[in-house]
């Protein structure tokens, strides 16, 4: 059973720290990786993609992929009360399945005013 | 008009009623899935359509019909269903051969009785 690990939190912060997200996927054919926001009531929303192992950054957001480990994370800088949601990982399951993504089941971030 | 819409928003039905859910994207894309999001679980696919054919179906109950009459509308039929299918039903859509960046619908908040 392919399957997507991640903390549910909540993960508490203040306002401008910095918010590590963390994420470990169990299948070593996996080739693609996103982190989606979902804000209570609402749809998960894409924010970030990583192919290739490394860093990845888009504003105040960065990716971190480490294929060896399987282990994919997110972090948010200047952290706003604005990203108070629930943060998805989604793992392509591998060339077996190009359309079947695995999700985990959130990591709820609370940012403190 | 926004890129994924899902009517209706919320419903609740009997376990005898009939209803459908309708799914259209706007966005050119040429597949379309069905996803659902429980309390607490990650979340499950349903069912994938590729260029309107189906090319996933993850082992769902047969009280849910799926039908893609064409690239741009996803419709799910619901009959008979129990009171442990109420969830948020997502439908998603995205281009195939874009590493499965997925864009959500606002989702239908399904009650069973």
């Amino acid at each position: 059973q392919k399957e997507v690990e991640q903390n549910s939190g909540p993960l508490s912060v203040p306002e401008g720290a910095i918010a590590s997200l963390n994420c470990t996927y169990s299948d070593r054919g996996s080739q693609s990786f996103f982190w989606y926001r979902q804000y209570s009531g609402k749809s998960p929303e894409l924010i970030m993609s990583i192919y290739s192992n490394g860093d990845k950054e888009d504003g105040r957001f960065t990716a971190q992929l480490n294929k060896a480990s399987q282990y994919v994370s997110l972090l948010i800088r200047d952290s706003q009360p604005s990203d108070s949601a629930t943060y998805l990982c989604a793992v392509n399951s591998g060339w077996d399945s190009s359309y079947k993504l695995i999700f985990g089941s959130g990591t709820r971030l609370l940012v403190r005013p | 008009e926004t890129g994924v819409t899902q009517t209706p928003r919320h419903l609740v039905m009997g376990m005898t009623n009939k209803k459908s859910l309708k799914c259209e994207q706007h966005l050119g894309h040429n597949a379309m899935y069905w996803y659902k999001q429980s309390a607490k679980k990650p979340l499950e696919l349903m069912f994938v359509y590729s260029l309107e054919e189906r090319v996933e179906n993850n082992s769902v109950p047969s009280r849910f019909s799926p039908e893609c009459p064409n690239s741009s509308h996803l419709f799910l039929h619901l009959h008979t269903l129990q009171p442990e299918d109420s969830a948020l039903y997502l439908c998603a859509s995205s281009q195939e051969g874009t590493n499965e960046k997925l864009f959500f619908g606002s989702g239908t908040q399904l009650s069973v009785l």
